[in-house]
């Protein structure tokens, strides 16, 4: 089946720094990857869609400047948390789609983010 | 707009039971819909789906889901639950309609507690 593979499952970094997290599908071309935070026993909250090539589409309320998602290949796409606060500790989770499917989405493990 | 209900936050079984998972959907067209799993700390997976065809689908694990366009409903079901099948489940759902490939639409989860 087709593998996603997320880096890094936990960072830990300190308010005002930079984290990047890494989706990748090792074995499909995703020609579409998708980002969520999870909160708690909550659900995933979309924050944003990345096509390969283009500027990614952010949801309502979700700011483009403090997340930032490069999709640079059929493989790769990143999320940047931009000057994290403590606020922004949360599980992030990626998914791509594969090009012809019927769009079911596989998903990477997850990143658990806490900024001190 | 496409939504998604999954009326039940917690669903406990006991051992060997028959397990049901209910979720509901509101889709302007068609609807391609989904289940997911998701353990602990992890990512989801992908457990099956229904795009067309017989109304009974097999999917992971063994289970299955059956689509009920006039009830508009695709619960999740197993016939006899494991310890192991404890774990938070997604129903998603994505329009036909929708041409951003992929993006679906996900309940709010259903904890489900298989007891020995």
């Amino acid at each position: 089946g087709a593998v996603v593979s997320q880096h890094p499952s936990w960072v830990i970094c300190k308010s005002g720094t930079s984290v990047k997290i890494e989706c990748r599908s090792l074995d499909f071309q995703a020609t579409t990857m998708f980002w969520y935070r999870q909160f708690p026993k909550q659900s995933l909250m979309l924050m944003a869609t990345s096509n390969e090539g283009s500027k990614a589409t952010y949801e309502q309320g979700v700011e483009k400047d403090k997340f930032l998602i490069n999709h640079a290949s059929l493989t790769l796409s990143t999320l940047t948390v931009t000057s994290a606060h403590p606020e922004d500790s949360s599980f992030y989770i990626c998914s791509a789609t594969e090009r012809g499917t019927t769009g079911e989405l596989f998903f990477g493990e997850g990143s658990r983010l806490t900024v001190l | 707009a496409q939504s998604v209900a999954q009326p039940e936050d917690q669903v406990n079984v006991a051992e060997g039971n028959p397990l049901t998972v209910k979720c509901t959907y509101s889709v302007s067209g068609n609807p391609y819909l989904f289940w997911y799993v998701q353990y602990p700390n992890r990512g989801l997976q992908f457990l099956l789906k229904y795009i067309t065809g017989d109304n009974l689908v097999k999917g992971s694990y063994g289970f299955e889901a059956e689509f009920n366009k006039s009830q508009t409903s695709f619960h999740l079901k197993k016939p006899s639950a494991l310890v192991s099948d404890s774990a938070l489940y997604f129903c998603a759902v994505r329009d036909t309609h929708n041409t951003n490939a992929g993006k679906s639409t996900f309940g709010d989860g259903t904890t489900l507690t298989v007891k020995p």
